[in-house]
C-alpha cells in the first residue's frame, strides 16, 4: 500500500498569505494525485487532479505541482473561505490511498 | 447537474449488516466508475471500493475485503454498499463518489461526491 505523507498537519497563515502544501509518497506514484478540500460538515471537493490540473470551476489561485514522490499544493493568496483541510490522494495502485490531511488556519 | 445521495445510514449492532444507496442525476451513470468512500468521526479519508460503469470490475480496500459488497443497477442509476459482519471500527461517514474521465474502467479521480450518510456501529 502506497503511504502518502502530509505537511505540515497545521498550517497557521493570515489572509492573502501564500499557503503551500506538501504530500509525500512512499514510492513513486509518476503524476497521479488529486488533491481535495474539505469543509466542516461538507463532503470534500476536488481541487486538482494529476498533481497540476486544476478541476471545473476551481480559482487559479490553487495550483499543484510535482511528480514522482513529492508533490505541493499551493494557495496563491489566501481567502477567508480557503482556511479549512486539504487531503491529498494517489491513483496509482489498488488501492486508493489518501494522506491524513493539512489544515489550513487562521493566525 | 452532477447529484449524488446516499441513504441507508444508521445504527446497527456489531456484527450486524447494512446496505447503503447512492442515488444518481445528471450524468450517464452506466458511463462511469463509482467508489465508496468512507470517513470516521474526525478523521481522514478511506478509500473503500469501485466499481466500473458496467459492473465488471470490483475493488475493495483490505479493512473490508470478504465482509463488503459493491454493486450497481444502471437501470436504476444507483450504486450500493452491502455491508456485513460490521464492526466498531466500520463506523464513519459514507461517501459515494463518481470516478473521472468516463470511459475508463477505474481512473480513481473523484470529481463529485454525495453528502454521505453516517453509520455507527454499537451496542
Amino acid at each position: 500500500e502506497i503511504v502518502l505523507t502530509q505537511s505540515p498537519a497545521t498550517l497557521s497563515l493570515s489572509p492573502g498569505e501564500r499557503a503551500t502544501l506538501s504530500c509525500r509518497a512512499s514510492q513513486s506514484i509518476s503524476g497521479y494525485l488529486a488533491w481535495y478540500q474539505q469543509k466542516p460538515g461538507q463532503a470534500p471537493r476536488l481541487l486538482i487532479y494529476d498533481a497540476s490540473h486544476r478541476a471545473t470551476g476551481i480559482p487559479a489561485r490553487f495550483s499543484g505541482s510535482g511528480s514522482g514522490t513529492d508533490f505541493t499544493l499551493s494557495i496563491s493568496s489566501l481567502e477567508p473561505e480557503d482556511f479549512t483541510v486539504y487531503y491529498c490522494q494517489q491513483r496509482y495502485n489498488w488501492p486508493f490511498t489518501f494522506g491524513g490531511g493539512t489544515e489550513v488556519e487562521i493566525k | 447537474e452532477v447529484q449524488l445521495v446516499e441513504s441507508g445510514g444508521g445504527l446497527v449492532q456489531p456484527g450486524g449488516s447494512q446496505r447503503l444507496s447512492c442515488a444518481a442525476s445528471g450524468f450517464t451513470f452506466s458511463s462511469y466508475a463509482m467508489s465508496w468512500v468512507r470517513q470516521a468521526p474526525g478523521k481522514g479519508l478511506e478509500w473503500v471500493s469501485a466499481m466500473s460503469g458496467s459492473g465488471g470490475n470490483t475493488y475493495y480496500a483490505d479493512s473490508v475485503r470478504g465482509r463488503f459488497t459493491i454493486s450497481r443497477d444502471n437501470s436504476r442509476n444507483t450504486l450500493y454498499l452491502q455491508m456485513n459482519s460490521l464492526r466498531a471500527e466500520d463506523t464513519a461517514i459514507y461517501y459515494c463518489a463518481k470516478d473521472d474521465p468516463a470511459g475508463v474502467a477505474i481512473a480513481g479521480t473523484f470529481d463529485s461526491w454525495g453528502q454521505g450518510t453516517l453509520v455507527t456501529v454499537s451496542s
